[in-house]
């Protein structure tokens, strides 16, 4: 298996431009988790997904942020309209019920001028 | 609050020798531990768990002590390597129904 995939690598965009992250789990995996990752903060949780539906977005920063998975393979993060306190490195993970263990993605790293 | 820390942000080590890095951790209800590795440019990767009703679990030149009575988490890594040099996370998890919290990290910098 490839792992988890995520795309873009770097995203460089404007403030006020909406951005879309990208995430493919690993196949058969039912969790999936969207982490941003700063210097000052760590990293945070801000939503998972259990098999394909949303279980806990209490993380999501500001109604700027959704996330959406319509199936099982795919889910993207989406900021609109982002700002330059959006710079971060965002990553996707997933796990299998029954095995505790998250894969992680190599992240998206987001600069927001 | 609950919340998983480290004791030290960064921590140098000779190549070959023994490194150990700390984490403490508030929710005595916690019941599983997680040590994440994350090299420059890549994603956390799990190294070792153990869960609450043991002390210790040890993988191949890596082990985990867990000290509950002063909420206690520890990884050894021996003889570290220079592919050892990253930055280690712990995180905490209550039960399979709730969040897992990373900590902040700790760096481990490798001398030659």
């Amino acid at each position: 298996d490839a792992g988890v995939i995520q795309s873009p690598r770097h995203e460089v965009t404007e403030m006020g431009q909406e951005v879309t992250l990208r995430c493919k789990p690993i196949s058969g995996h039912d969790y999936l988790f969207w982490y941003r990752q700063t210097m000052m903060r760590g990293l945070e949780l801000l939503i998972y997904f259990n098999n394909n539906v949303p279980i806990d977005d209490s993380g999501m920063p500001e109604d700027r942020f959704s996330a959406k998975m319509p199936n099982a393979s795919f889910s993207t993060l989406k900021i609109q309209p982002s700002e330059p306190r959006d710079s971060a490195v965002y990553f996707c993970a997933s796990s299998l019920w029954g095995e505790d263990i998250q894969y992680f993605g190599a992240g998206t790293r987001l600069s927001v001028l | 609050g609950e919340s998983v820390g480290l004791h030290l942000p960064t921590l140098s080590v000779q190549e070959g020798d023994n490194s150990i890095i700390n984490c403490a951790y508030s929710n005595s209800a916690s019941d599983y531990f997680i040590w994440y590795k994350q090299e420059s440019g890549k994603g956390p990767q799990f190294i070792i768990d153990i869960r609450s009703n043991m002390d210790k679990r040890q993988g191949q030149r890596v082990t985990v002590l867990l000290n509950k009575t002063v909420k206690h988490l520890s990884l050894q890594i021996a003889a570290t390597q220079p592919g050892d040099s990253a930055v280690y996370f712990c995180a905490e998890w209550k039960n399979r129904d709730d969040k897992i919290i990373f900590g902040k990290g700790t760096r481990l910098h490798i001398l030659p």
